[in-house]
């Protein structure tokens, strides 16, 4: 089975603060991706990636980057928290479409994240 | 541009009683659909999929979902619910064309499922 792994369950960081959210997927999938969670909001994407090295903005990129530097993990950072970033996020992985390929989503447990 | 609509925020069925929970979705080309399982601080599970051939498809926990492209609808089902069916059902679209690696998901259904 697929398995993405992140890193931390719960943080609890102070505003100001660089954060780092943790993501690894041990299916050789090319696509990884960062969404946060919030009530009433759904999911909505902070960034993916196609590649090593390459990454593409979402809906909501701004005060995040990411860092995709082996295929396996892709790091989301905070460069400083703020209380508005407070949320669930979530890393998923998947392969690229192509025939024979569907390419769902896998996801991780999530990393809820409080900054105070 | 591409969206998934779930129009209704909760709904709430009695046990033993049919579900379900709706979705329509607007894409541009064909559309690669899913639903999605999250329960309370979990991630999101991967319940089933619409790609092509029959518009009923069937997924785990005896979900099922049927694809309507005329009413560009892809609603999960299931004949008989049970408590622990409740949770948050998240539908998704994959773009089929253009951007193909992104996925569009709708806002969410909370499901309650009373004994």
């Amino acid at each position: 089975d697929v398995k993405v792994t992140q890193s931390s369950r719960y943080l609890v960081k102070r505003t100001g603060e660089k954060v780092f959210l943790e993501c690894v997927q041990d299916m050789d999938h090319e696509n990884m991706f960062w969404y946060r969670q919030d009530p009433g909001l759904g999911l909505r994407l902070i960034y993916f990636s196609y590649d090593v090295k390459m990454k593409e903005k979402g809906d909501i990129p701004e005060g995040y980057s990411v860092s995709r530097e082996k295929k396996e993990r892709f790091s989301l950072i905070l460069e400083s928290a703020s209380t508005n970033q407070t949320s669930m996020y979530l890393c998923a992985s998947s392969l690229t479409l192509n025939p024979g390929v569907t390419g769902e989503l896998f996801f991780g447990e999530g990393s809820r994240l409080t900054v105070l | 541009a591409q969206s998934v609509a779930q129009p209704e925020d909760q709904v709430n069925v009695a046990e033993g009683n049919p579900l379900t929970v709706k979705c329509t979705y607007s894409v541009s080309g064909n559309p690669y659909l899913f639903w999605y399982v999250q329960y309370p601080n979990r991630g999101l599970q991967f319940l089933l999929k619409y790609i092509t051939g029959d518009n009923l498809v069937k997924g785990s926990y005896g979900f099922e979902a049927e694809f309507n492209k005329s009413q560009t609808s892809f609603h999960l089902k299931k004949p008989s619910a049970l408590v622990s069916d409740s949770a948050l059902y998240f539908c998704a679209v994959r773009d089929g064309q253009g951007n193909f690696n992104k996925f569009y998901f709708g806002s969410g259904t909370k499901l309650n499922v009373k004994p």
